[in-house]
This record gives structure tokens, C-alpha cells and sequence, in this order.
């Protein structure tokens, strides 16, 4: 149980395109959803925290008109990385709370913007 | 400002031996704590997670919990090169259960 899922896995863009990546809890309900990055070698980077039917809280730095949540229902979220640039390259990790404070990751995506 | 620390490593071991990690954190609120492994390219895969001070076993893995001393820390028995990763150790915070990841441990077991 507890498996999440993220769609695509990897993707390559053109600098200025806008990227979705889709975050799905497949057998459970996840009413929060979080959203990471992370950079070669890095640790993880706690991007934003989704809330369903409600607006995602950023953490600090991070830009809402560039990364833009959407936690329209119980098993998905999604993440569009609006006019992408080569410096937004990086591994975009989503993970979902079933309840109580465990969180299961989902796969990842690999972005690169070209 | 939470904080989680883990000394980076990496650690390095002989197969068959005890690797031991450790976690310290900030938060005195804080209730569970949380280890994950990550192999590289990979996203984290929860291990175990505790609440309650002293040890919890699962298999080859004993988690270990000092509330008092502010510490958390991973065992791993008979380790194995399939073991070889980055261990992070993750603490919600007391109030909002937001995670707070520490920077991981690179953990080698080498044959």
C-alpha cells in the first residue's frame, strides 16, 4: 500500500515552455501533498505544501507564479513549471500524507530545459 | 528556524559490519522522526519511522530515539553493498508536522 506515482518521469523542454508534472496517490486519499526539488548532490528542498481544495503555502523563495500547484482532488496534484529556464533543471519530487505524519514519495520527475 | 543535522559522510563500512547513523534536531515539540534511504537518481523510500524513546526493530534496522538529548539514529546490522546510499532523517515540526529533511548521510558498504 501507500504507492504514489508522478507523470512523466523525465522530460526535456525548450527554454520558455511551461512543464506539468502530475502526482497521483494511487491507493489512498492524500489531503496534503508536498513538493520538492532537488539538485545533483543536493539534499531535498520542501518546494511548496498542497492542501486539497485549498490554495498551496510556498516556502520561502520559491516563486508561486513560476511553480504553480494544483491539489484539485484526494489523489492529485499538479505542478506546472510555467516558462521554464535551464536553471529550473532538477529532480521535482512529490510526496502525499495519507494521514498522521508519514509521507510516501512518489518517483520523480527529471526535468531538463534546454 | 527548525533544523535537522546529519553529518554528511560519507561512511564507509565493510560488508557484514554495523553501520550507525545519526540525527540530531532542534525542535523539542517534535514527535516522530523519520528515516529514509535514497539510492542515487532515486526518489526517498520511507524505512522506519519512530516515536516513543528507546529502540524499534524492524529486521536489519533498529531506530534509535533520545528525546531528552535531542538525537535519532539509524542502525543497520550485517550491512550490505545494496545498502549503500543516503540516509535521511526527517522531523515534523511539533506545530504544523511540516517535515524538516536533514542534508542525508552517505552511507558505502564496501565488499
Amino acid at each position: 500500500g501507500a504507492v504514489v506515482s508522478q507523470h512523466p518521469s523525465w522530460v526535456i523542454c525548450k527554454s520558455g515552455t511551461s512543464v506539468k508534472i502530475e502526482c497521483r496517490s494511487l491507493d489512498f486519499q492524500a489531503t496534503t501533498m508536498f513538493w520538492y526539488r532537488q539538485f545533483p548532490k543536493q539534499s531535498l528542498m520542501l518546494m511548496a505544501t498542497s492542501n486539497e481544495g485549498s490554495k498551496a503555502t510556498y516556502e520561502q523563495g520559491v516563486e508561486k507564479d513560476k511553480f504553480l500547484i494544483n491539489h484539485a482532488s484526494l489523489t492529485l496534484s499538479t505542478l506546472t513549471v510555467t516558462s521554464a529556464h535551464p536553471e529550473d533543471s532538477s529532480f521535482y519530487i512529490c510526496s502525499a500524507r495519507p494521514g498522521g505524519d508519514t509521507q510516501y514519495f512518489g518517483p520523480g520527475t527529471r526535468l531538463t530545459v534546454l | 528556524q527548525k533544523e535537522v543535522e546529519q553529518n554528511s559522510g560519507p561512511l564507509s563500512v565493510p560488508e557484514g559490519a554495523i553501520a550507525s547513523l545519526n540525527c540530531t534536531y532542534s525542535d523539542r515539540g517534535s514527535q516522530s522522526f523519520f528515516w529514509y534511504r535514497q539510492y542515487s537518481g532515486k526518489s526517498p523510500e520511507l524505512i522506519m519511522f519512530i516515536y516513543s524513546n528507546g529502540d524499534k526493530e524492524d529486521g536489519r534496522f533498529t531506530a534509535q530515539l533520545n528525546k531528552a538529548s535531542q538525537y535519532v539514529s539509524l542502525l543497520i546490522r550485517d550491512s550490505q553493498p545494496s545498502d549503500s546510499a543516503t540516509y535521511l532523517c526527517a522531523v515534523p515540526s511539533g506545530g504544523s508536522y511540516i517535515p524538516t529533511f536533514g542534508r542525508g548521510t552517505s552511507l558505502i558498504v564496501h565488499p
